[in-house]
């Protein structure tokens, strides 16, 4: 089952510069995206989300974007901070039935001080 | 703020024993889930719960698996005979009502299945 894939499985970034994570899925039938970020020893927190019928959603130094026609989406951090550093996984839903996620692999982000 | 709680935090037990892991969800939450994480792979959904029944499982999911929600607080994930391969980090997660996506996420529960 590989529906939602996050294709670089690390990334490092300096402070105060922008950090892109990339997010992948195959399922078109998909209209709701989610971002959550995961500190080790603790549950996945949420981070920011978008509905399929958008193409950005921004809050603070969070934005995501999504390509629907390339079925990609990206969530961009700007200005990277030590305290981003963490795992972060996208997820996919759907707007009917359970809206259980269906999520990527993660991509662990380090941000160099 | 509030949020969703699991105990234990870990847990170690025997190939074949029985094992109940435990969620409070946050209190005004009307949907409850449980997602797995084995070492190394993705979070994977295993249930989903509303209005005391099952509302989806996955293939996971099978007959040694079953959940409950015994007293209108507690949500608990019940492994009948554990197998070695069950050996994971176990999520719990609420979502508030039907019109809003977000799910808030316990700590998990190590289990560790000798």
């Amino acid at each position: 089952d590989q529906q939602v894939k996050q294709n670089s499985p690390s990334l490092s970034v300096q402070e105060g510069r922008i950090s892109i994570l990339n997010c992948d899925y195959t399922n078109s039938m998909f209209d709701y995206f989610l971002w959550y970020k995961k500190y080790p020893a603790e549950g996945p927190t949420f981070l920011i989300s978008i509905s399929s019928i958008k193409d950005k959603n921004e809050d603070g130094r969070f934005t995501v974007f999504l390509n629907k026609s390339a079925k990609h989406l990206s969530l961009h951090i700007v200005p990277s901070q030590p305290g981003d550093s963490a795992v972060y996984f996208c997820a996919a839903s759907f707007s009917s039935g359970t809206y259980k996620y269906i999520f990527g692999t993660g991509t662990r982000l380090k941000v160099l001080a | 703020e509030p949020e969703v709680t699991q105990t234990p935090s870990h847990q170690v037990t025997q190939m074949g024993q029985e094992v109940i892991l435990r969620c409070v969800p946050i209190s005004n939450h009307l949907y409850f889930y449980w997602y797995r994480q084995i070492l190394g792979q993705k979070v994977e959904f295993l249930v989903s719960f509303y209005n005391n029944e099952i509302s989806e499982k996955s293939e996971i999911f099978d007959d040694q698996f079953s959940v409950e929600r015994p007293d209108g607080s507690n949500f608990t994930l019940k492994i009948r005979s554990t197998k070695l391969e069950d050996s994971a980090m176990y999520f719990c997660a609420s979502r508030l009502s039907d019109i809003s996506y977000e799910q808030y996420f316990g700590p998990g529960t190590r289990l560790t299945v000798t």
